[in-house]
């Protein structure tokens, strides 16, 4: 399916445990974003892409690490997830004649 | 990129035009104005943009005054599927931007 996937669309995990965010996308577009959106906050980025290889951090990057050996994906780690990770994360791409972004569903992590 | 302030919420009529204002009186003169909103546990939308005139598509018409201070997204014919949280965004036009700034939004109830 043509699109941006994440996955998983749901996580309960541990404090401490490793957990890594899928994000999948099929236009080939170079720049890729990882936001977190809780209540009171908005969606904050936390790390982009603009091409395989290439990451940099955005608003809120400590606790998080990215990888983008690839143009299509983009993946998430928590390497000792804390309760304060718990939110609701969206990856997203960046293409389109207007250079539009173009969000996934989300996944939704619980960290207890 | 600049600031923008948009009501925390708003209520419409099915059917009726809805109003989305929004002010960004220190927009500089290359940034654009980009509206996106986000249904219920969805990831956002991109809706339409614009810099300095009016712009149309299918989804909504985008009013800038002449200062380009404040912007109007109108819904013309609201239905209960736009019940959504609407994000005003300012952002460069610049080559290397590619950040999107999130505020708090407004959130319209369309009113069966």
């Amino acid at each position: 399916d043509a699109g941006i996937t994440q996955s998983p669309r749901y996580k309960i995990t541990e404090t401490g445990r490793q957990v890594t965010l899928m994000c999948h996308q099929t236009w080939s577009h170079s720049y890729m974003f990882w936001y977190r959106q809780d209540l009171g906050h908005g969606l904050r980025l936390i790390y982009y892409s603009a091409a395989a290889d290439i990451t940099d951090k955005g608003e809120v990057p400590d606790g998080y690490v990215v990888s983008r050996s690839k143009t299509e994906n983009f993946p998430l780690t928590l390497e000792s997830a804390t309760r304060s990770q718990t939110s609701v994360y969206f990856c997203a791409s960046r293409g389109g004649i207007y250079n539009e972004q173009f969000f996934g569903p989300g996944t939704r992590l619980t960290v207890l | 990129d600049a600031k923008t302030t948009q009501p925390p919420s708003m209520d419409c009529a099915e059917g009726r035009a809805a109003n989305l204002p929004c002010n960004h009186s220190t927009i500089s003169g290359n940034e654009y104005v980009y509206w996106y909103r986000q249904i219920h546990s969805q990831g956002p939308q991109y809706i339409i943009h614009g810099l300095k005139n009016n712009e149309t598509n299918e989804m909504a018409s985008l009013i800038i005054t002449e200062d380009r201070k404040s912007s109007t997204l109108i819904l013309p014919h609201a239905t209960l599927r736009d019940t959504a949280v609407y994000y005003c965004i300012v952002r460069s036009s610049g080559a290397g931007s590619y950040q999107l700034t999130f505020g708090k939004g407004t959130k319209l109830s369309v009113i069966p």
